[in-house]
């Protein structure tokens, strides 16, 4: 069965400090993709990245970048330099290629707080 | 902006009385998803659509239904609301046809059953 584990509920920093918040998942497809999704304050969830299970290379966007590693089953996300405005729940979850219409299965997200 | 609208924003309603909740999209997306938000949970499907008059169950979709009449509506309904339906609610739509493309979000419906 499908699962996402989000171990860390909180994290709590300082700003410009360096954060990695971890994401290990479950599945028996061959083909899947990850995905991150960041919880503001104020409530919406917004899109962050989507990764598939053949590309293992890491990716940066900012601040922002992302450790994919098959062999721990992990998809890790760091914030490099964080800032207050990064506060938020952040939500790793999956998606399996061989299920029609199939939900994303999230984890239940880490907090983390920077603060000034 | 996937242009996803949801109504209302926020809902209190009583014990045992009936409430539907409004998914809008303007992008004609095929796939919509119903999810529910809850602490220590994370999101949980309740029920999506995958197309006109197409609706499938998802994990938790004891006490809910939904409807889809128009491509651009989603509609869930609790026939007789009950206080473990009081969560946050959000609509998704998913931005292609393969079960792995990114899915987005709609602005939530806080809904509050007491």
């Amino acid at each position: 069965a499908q699962k996402v584990t989000q171990a860390q509920t909180e994290i709590s920093v300082v700003e410009k400090e360096d954060v990695t918040l971890d994401c290990v998942y479950e599945t028996r497809d061959t083909t899947y993709y990850l995905f991150w999704y960041k919880q503001p304050p104020s409530g919406e969830l917004v899109f962050l990245i989507r990764r598939n299970s053949f590309d293992e290379q890491n990716e940066i966007s900012g601040r922002y970048s992302w450790n994919f590693q098959k062999s721990t089953s992990s998809f890790n996300f760091t914030i490099t330099a964080s800032q207050v405005v990064d506060s938020a729940v952040y939500f790793c979850a999956l998606s399996e290629a061989n299920q029609a219409g199939t939900a994303l299965i999230f984890g239940k997200g880490t907090t983390l707080s920077v603060s000034s | 902006d996937a242009g996803i609208t949801q109504s209302p924003r926020h809902k209190v309603t009583e014990t045992g009385t009936p409430v539907t909740l409004r998914c809008h999209q303007t992008e004609n997306h095929r796939y919509m998803y119903w999810y529910r938000q809850d602490p220590g949970h994370g999101l949980r499907l309740i029920h999506y659509s995958y197309g006109v008059k197409d609706t499938d169950k998802g994990e938790v979709s004891d006490g809910y239904s939904v409807s889809r009449s128009k491509t651009e509506d989603f509609l869930l309904t609790l026939e007789s609301a009950t206080s473990s339906q009081t969560s946050v609610y959000f609509c998704a739509i998913r931005a292609g046809l393969a079960s792995t493309d990114t899915q987005y979000f709609g602005p939530g419906t806080r809904l509050t059953v007491l």
